[in-house]
């Protein structure tokens, strides 16, 4: 399977703890983008990263997320002391330049307990 | 501010018909629109897109009509089939691109009768 791969697919975290959710692009993709689904709502956009890079964060909360795409490894999206509201599917999607569409990742639906 | 709507939650159409899906826009500097579908438990999968130089791209079944002045776009499934059947999301974005934030509607619910 060639796609965008996310990882793990489900997450149950209690409240107070950290959640850590992983995206490996396509092949040949240098570029990443995190999107959130909360319930009954279409996908809100996040982050957008380059190797090593973050480009525009406009849509992450000012607290508690962060998110890194290293030279080596999968793309991370960390969220620290979650709470209920963060319970949502998070999607990753990846493009191979500038131009041509993003395509995603089947997400991870993270639940808090 | 919703900037893009797609104001029909649900759509049934009859195989073999024609589907129309649209959607709505608020901000004049997207240039960018591309059409997603979506099953349950799956990510969005990519379908067709249009840059605003052009008014109407096609790919097989799939046709994306835009219209600038009006700030809409739609979708149209040509004949639609039973497999069609999933939430389709309209997204927008600016620069030309998709090297930029993508702004999504709420979805449209297909549903195709055999």
């Amino acid at each position: 399977n060639a796609g965008v791969m996310q990882n793990p697919r489900h997450l149950v975290r209690r409240r107070g703890q950290e959640a850590r959710l992983r995206c490996s692009p396509m092949k040949g993709h240098s570029h990443v983008y995190w999107y959130r689904q909360l319930p009954e709502e279409g996908l809100k956009f996040m982050v957008y990263l380059q190797k090593e890079n973050i480009i525009d964060e406009s849509g992450m909360p000012k607290e508690r997320f962060s998110a890194e795409f290293p030279k080596e490894g999968p793309s991370i999206l960390r969220i620290q002391q979650v709470v209920r509201g963060d319970s949502a599917a998070y999607f990753c999607a990846s493009s191979s330049t500038y131009e041509g569409p993003q395509h995603f990742g089947d997400g991870t639906r993270l639940s808090i307990l | 501010d919703q900037q893009v709507k797609q104001n029909s939650p649900s759509l049934s159409v009859q195989e073999g018909r024609i589907s129309i899906l649209n959607c709505d826009y608020t901000n004049s500097m997207f240039d960018y629109f591309l059409w997603y579908k979506k099953y349950p438990a799956e990510g969005p999968t990519f379908l067709i897109s249009i840059s605003s130089i052009k008014d109407k791209n096609e790919d097989g079944r799939f046709t994306v009509f835009l219209n600038k002045s009006a700030k809409h776009l739609s979708l149209h499934i040509v004949p639609s089939q039973p497999g069609d059947s999933a939430v389709y999301f309209c997204a927008a974005g600016e620069g030309r691109t998709s090297g930029s934030r993508l702004t999504f509607g709420e979805g449209t619910q297909l549903t195709v009768n055999p």
